[in-house]
C-alpha cells in the first residue's frame, strides 16, 4: 500500500538555524499539507498546497515558513530561522483530487536548542 | 472558526469492554468527519470517515461511528476492545469547501489485558 514518507525522522538544530523537512507524498496525490503537533497539544494545520501554490495557510505559517515542491516527488517545509517554540512533531499529508481524506506520514520530530 | 472537542483525554478499559469516545465539533456548514488512530510509535492512520449518506459508518478493526447532525457529534464506538486497540484516537473535521483538517486534542486509550 502506498505511503507518505518523511525524512529525517528526528532533526536537532540550534536556534536561528534553517531547517528543511522533507516529504514524499503518495504518487498520484495532488494536494499536500503540513501539520504540526507541539508536545501535549493538538495537531495543528500549517499549510495546504495544490497546483504549485499555497491554497490555504494558518496564522502559524508566517514569513519564517515556506513550502516547495522542487520536483515531481518531494514536498518540503523550510523554516528559515528556527525558534525554541518551533520544537514539535511535523506531519506531512497528501490527498487525491476527489477525496478529502488525507494520508499522513510518520512525522519529523524537530528539536530546537 | 471550526473547533473539535474530545470529551476524554485518557480512557482505561479492560479487554472485551465496550468503548465510546465522544467528539463534538462546532461549525455551521457541511462537514466531513474523520477518526484517526495513532498506535505507539506509528503514524496517524485513518480509522473511518463520514462524508454523506448513512450516518452510521463502519471502519477498520470493528470500529464504527455515528454522525448526529443535531448534536454536532461524531462518536466512535467499538463493542469489545482488544489489547491491540491501545492507541491515541483523534477526531477531525474539515469543512466541505476546504481541505484543512481541524483536530481534537486526542484520547489516549489503554486496554488492560
Amino acid at each position: 500500500e502506498p505511503e507518505v514518507t518523511q525524512t529525517p525522522s528526528h532533526q536537532v538544530t540550534q536556534m536561528g538555524q534553517e531547517v528543511i523537512l522533507r516529504c514524499v507524498p503518495i504518487s498520484n496525490h495532488l494536494y499536500f499539507y503540513w501539520y504540526r503537533q507541539i508536545l501535549g497539544q493538538k495537531v495543528e494545520f500549517l499549510v495546504s498546497f495544490y497546483n504549485n501554490e499555497i491554497s490555504e495557510k494558518s496564522e502559524i505559517f508566517d514569513d519564517q515558513f515556506s513550502v516547495e515542491r522542487p520536483d515531481g516527488s518531494n514536498f518540503t517545509l523550510k523554516i528559515r530561522s528556527t525558534k525554541l517554540e518551533d520544537s514539535a512533531m511535523y506531519f506531512c499529508a497528501s490527498s487525491a483530487t476527489s477525496a478529502p481524506e488525507q494520508f499522513f506520514g510518520p512525522g519529523t520530530r524537530l528539536t530546537v536548542l | 472558526a471550526q473547533s473539535v472537542s474530545q470529551h476524554n483525554h485518557h480512557v482505561i478499559l479492560s479487554e472485551a469492554a465496550s468503548l465510546e469516545l465522544g467528539c463534538n465539533y462546532s461549525y455551521g456548514g457541511t462537514v466531513n468527519l474523520f477518526w484517526y488512530v495513532q498506535y505507539p510509535g506509528q503514524h496517524l492512520q485513518l480509522l473511518l470517515k463520514y462524508f454523506s449518506g448513512d450516518p452510521l459508518v463502519k471502519g477498520i478493526k470493528g470500529f464504527e461511528a455515528e454522525f448526529i447532525k443535531s448534536k454536532f457529534s461524531f462518536n466512535l464506538r467499538k463493542p469489545s476492545v482488544q489489547w491491540s486497540d491501545t492507541a491515541e484516537y483523534f477526531c477531525a473535521v474539515n469543512a466541505a469547501y476546504g481541505n484543512k483538517l481541524v483536530f481534537g486534542a486526542g484520547t489516549i486509550l489503554r486496554v488492560k489485558s
